[in-house]
């Protein structure tokens, strides 16, 4: 069976700082990989996705980067952290063209907090 | 205009009680949809996907309007441990860009 582990599970960051988050996935090739953010009682805001090693796509402008240096790895980066980074980090999988398998499996979240 | 809207609520209910929450889209090219609960501080978990002709399961039953472009969710006879956050979400036909609601916050009352 698939599964996506994501660490760490709480970060505590001072500003300035740089950043990095790690996702893999297991027991599935090729899936489409995706970083949110949570902002504190707000809702899941997409900031990329990946369809292959190396392909990244970014939804919104900021200071954070991503990369996939391995078909089921998918890391967040930030070479220097804002207080307004501070959130709920969730990583992401789903299987592409495979009807029943579209959805999208979440790992257990990273908490972020800029200081 | 926001993408998918949603209501953000609290609902109190009651336990025992039928809740129903809807959600609308914007994007007309969208094409699945589904409805994740989460929990506090805790990851969405995916609830249902919902279809053209509605689907149930078991307490939950998931609508579709393409027309009016809403989805919605029911959920019979509440349980203390229904109460989440249930999020609307949907994906944007040849994309591969999935879009959360805000979510709607469910209190199961006592």
């Amino acid at each position: 069976s698939q599964t996506i582990h994501q660490w760490p599970a709480t970060l505590v960051q001072p500003v300035g700082s740089p950043l990095s988050l790690e996702c893999t996935v297991e027991g599935t090739s090729n899936p489409n990989l995706y970083w949110y953010r949570q902002a504190a009682g707000r809702g899941l805001q997409l900031l990329f996705y990946s369809v292959g090693i190396g392909q990244i796509s970014s939804e919104v402008p900021q200071n954070l980067s991503a990369s996939r240096p391995q078909d089921r790895q998918f890391i967040l980066s930030s070479k220097k952290l804002l207080l307004s980074d501070s959130g709920f980090y969730l990583c992401a999988w789903s299987v592409p063209q495979v009807p029943a398998m579209e959805k999208l499996f979440f790992g257990s979240g990273t908490q972020l907090s800029v200081l | 205009r926001k993408e998918v809207e949603q209501d953000p609520g609290p609902f109190n209910v009651p336990e025992g009680a039928t809740v129903a929450f809807n959600c609308t889209y914007s994007n007309s090219a969208s094409q699945s949809f589904f409805w994740y609960r989460q929990d506090c501080r805790k990851e969405p978990k995916l609830l249902m996907s919902v279809y053209s002709s509605g689907n149930e399961d078991g307490r939950f039953t998931a609508q579709l309007n393409r027309a009016s472009q809403y989805i919605s969710l029911l959920i019979r006879d509440s349980k203390l441990s229904d109460s989440a956050t249930y999020l609307c979400v949907v994906n944007i036909g040849g994309t591969y860009k999935y879009i959360f609601g805000t979510g709607t916050r469910l209190k199961v009352l006592a």
